[in-house]
């Protein structure tokens, strides 16, 4: 069983920048396990961020952006909003599954 | 607008199984895939199964494997995730959401499953 790892939880100052990881079991995270990112706050309905690694919907802020570093997917919020504390998942493709990591908790403080 | 309108909550006995329904609309169902998720109370997302409605191909999480199907049916633009030998444990908020080429967009509202006697 494919087990997708990410940091329970971040803290980060207004204005400032973080960066999210996501790490398969089952080796380095390519762009062939095709990473999607969502944003869920409390109470509502998860809303995706990013696809296909690094591209965003039409509603994603400009501040967000998705890359692979270090063998893992990875999510970069630059100049973080208050707005922008939430739980965040990411989403990976292997072997004909999808299999989403437990979630990275932000904090904007 | 992308719009997909899952049915209402459900109360089920263990053992007992539920049908949930997603009715989609503003876009051609049958190019998209719908994936379903769901959510336990204060537990992270999971991945439940896939279902592509042109070619009737499926998938599911193998947790989940002969406990659960998922169906589209053309003719109303509407998916289904059916889970049977319900346990407390499947108590979830289950979600479908559009999919096609591993590009997850648009979310159901969710419809919260309980399964307690």
């Amino acid at each position: 069983q494919t087990v997708v790892t990410q940091e329970p939880s971040l803290t980060v100052s207004p204005g400032g920048t973080v960066t999210l990881t996501c790490a398969s079991s089952t080796g380095a995270v390519t762009s062939g396990y095709y990473p999607n990112w969502f944003q869920q706050k409390p109470g509502q309905t998860p809303r995706s961020l990013i696809y296909r690694t690094s591209n965003k919907h039409s509603w994603t802020p400009a501040r967000f952006s998705g890359s692979l570093l270090g063998g893992k997917a990875a999510l970069t919020l630059s100049g973080v909003q208050p707005e922008d504390e939430a739980e965040y998942y990411c989403l990976l493709y292997y072997d004909g599954l999808w299999f989403f990591g437990g979630g990275t908790k932000l904090t904007v403080l | 607008q992308v719009q997909l309108v899952q049915s209402g909550a459900e109360l089920k006995e263990p053992g007992a199984s539920v049908k949930v329904s997603c009715k989609t609309s503003n876009y051609n169902f049958i190019n998209y895939g719908v994936t379903w998720v769901r959510q336990a109370p204060g537990q992270g997302l999971e991945w439940v199964g896939w279902a592509n409605p042109k070619n009737g191909d499926r998938n599911y999480a193998q947790s989940l494997q002969g406990r659960v199907t998922v169906t589209a049916d053309t003719s109303t633009s509407t998916a289904y995730m059916e889970l049977w030998s319900l346990r407390s444990d499947d108590t979830a908020v289950y979600y479908c959401v559009r999919d096609i080429d591993w590009v997850v967009d648009h979310w159901g509202q969710g419809t919260l499953v309980t399964v307690s006697s």
